[in-house]
């Protein structure tokens, strides 16, 4: 149980587009989700947290206009990278946690590699 | 406050040898410590957690050690395999808060 799901998994796009990804709980509801950046050999960074039905959290730092997150349901999430340029080319990764009843786990999703030409 | 800060960098250990990854916080807030496996090109995987009101689990070859007054917390690996080779992240939180994540160490398991 508690699998994460991210699509797509790779995405190439050209500098200016915006691109999409969808981050999905697909046995458990997840009131919570997350979206994280990793660069090469370092560590996660939280971008930002959001609740169903209601508006992200951003990090500092994280420009809310350039990255908008959507959390439209219980397990879907989405990201969206607006105008994309190659300084946004990262490993772009989920994490759902479940409702009531748990700790404060958070299970990842396997990732989506965005490249910026 | 809110850091966490793992240690070492990276570890390279025989296979049947014991790795150990340390971590270490100054928030006593804290009361959730998970540790997290990370595969190259995936996302992390929870192996393990531990609250504070404890000073020891074990899941399998994994185990922590909780050392509450010292504030730092650490993950033993039994009779590593090269199959263990990742990158182990710690982290802490204060329930239901965002996770503080460590900066890793990249573990290298030979034959």
């Amino acid at each position: 149980g508690a699998v994460v799901s991210q699509h797509p998994s790779r995405v190439i796009c050209k500098s200016g587009t915006s691109v999409k990804i969808e981050c999905r709980s697909l046995d458990f509801q997840a009131t919570t989700m997350f979206w994280y950046r990793q660069f090469p050999k370092q560590s996660l960074m939280l971008m930002a947290t959001s609740n169903e039905g209601s508006k992200a959290t951003y990090e500092q730092g994280v420009e809310k206009d350039k990255f908008l997150i959507n959390h439209a349901s219980l397990t879907l999430s989405t990201l969206t990278v607006t105008s994309a340029h190659p300084e946004d080319s990262s490993f772009y990764i989920c994490s759902a946690r479940p409702g009531q009843g748990r700790y404060n786990e958070q299970f990842f999703g396997p990732g989506t590699r965005l490249t910026v030409l | 406050q809110q850091q966490v800060k793992q240690s070492p960098q990276s570890l390279i250990v025989q296979k049947g040898g014991i790795p150990i990854i340390n971590c270490a916080y100054e928030n006593t807030a804290f009361d959730y410590f998970p540790w997290y496996q990370q595969f190259p090109g995936k996302g992390p995987a929870l192996l393990i957690a531990i609250r504070p009101d404890v000073s020891e689990k074990k899941e399998g070859r994994f185990t922590i050690s909780f050392n509450k007054s010292a504030k730092q917390f650490s993950l033993h690996i039994m009779d590593s395999q090269p199959g263990d080779s990742a990158t182990y992240f710690c982290a802490a939180s204060i329930i239901p808060d965002k996770l503080i994540f460590g900066t890793g160490t990249r573990l290298q398991v030979f034959p």
